[in-house]
């Protein structure tokens, strides 16, 4: 069963940096579109960053020079390092797949999410 | 970027009834578009995929419609465990776009 888990979350103090992983399993993160999106408490979704099975990495403007998203093949996961961390960081961040079917895009799978609290 | 607007922000409905929620992005984007339910504490999960096509498993009383910049999700005889919040998302470009979301809410 194809499945993805989210860990690293907690209270951080602004300024602050967080590292969340995500763990797959059934599948192999390499070469797969894997991304993460967040959602503050009360509020919509927002897309954070993406890797692509390339390589490739694309992040929103609102984490673009804080944010670094990559792959551990060795552990098959995904990584998500957060710095100089904001309030308006604070969300629950998910981990999510994309797959292509037909030609269109969309996100098949996505983690139960972390928490992340940033407060002094 | 983008811009991905949900309408209206929530509704109010009963059992069995028929609802449409619509969404309309800031350009054209094709059949770009993924429809998503979220009930409260829990991930959002797809329905709708390319703007018609029904995730596997996903009850055919939802539907989709809907090409350029309008797309619509309708649920048709709405049940119980369809009251949640439903997301629409471009799929067109990155970054990849969400409404701010529709709350169908028991009337």
């Amino acid at each position: 069963e194809e499945q993805l888990v989210e860990s690293g979350g907690g209270l951080i103090q602004p300024g602050g940096s967080l590292r969340l992983s995500c763990a797959a399993s059934g599948f192999d993160v390499t070469n797969t579109y894997m991304g993460w999106v967040r959602q503050a408490p009360g509020k919509g979704l927002e897309w954070v960053s993406v890797i692509y099975g390339g390589g490739r990495t694309y992040y929103a403007d609102s984490v673009t020079g804080r944010s670094t998203i990559s792959r551990d093949s060795s552990k098959n996961t995904l990584d998500l390092q957060m710095n100089d961390l904001r309030p308006e960081d604070a969300a629950v961040y998910y981990c999510v797949r994309r797959i292509i079917v037909a030609d269109t895009y969309h996100f098949d799978h996505w983690g139960q999410g972390t928490l992340v609290i940033v407060s002094s | 970027d983008i811009q991905m607007t949900q309408s209206p922000s929530s509704l109010s409905a009963s059992v069995g009834d028929r609802v449409t929620l619509t969404c309309r992005a800031s350009q054209s984007i094709n059949n770009f578009v993924n429809w998503y339910q979220q009930k409260p504490g829990k991930a959002p999960h797809v329905l709708i995929y390319g703007a018609s096509t029904l995730q596997s498993g996903v009850p055919l009383r939802f539907s989709g419609s809907g090409s350029g910049t309008d797309f619509t999700l309708t649920i048709s005889n709405l049940q119980p465990e369809d009251f949640a919040t439903y997301f629409c998302q471009q799929s067109y470009m990155t970054p990849r776009t969400f409404g701010q979301g529709t709350k169908v809410e028991v009337k």
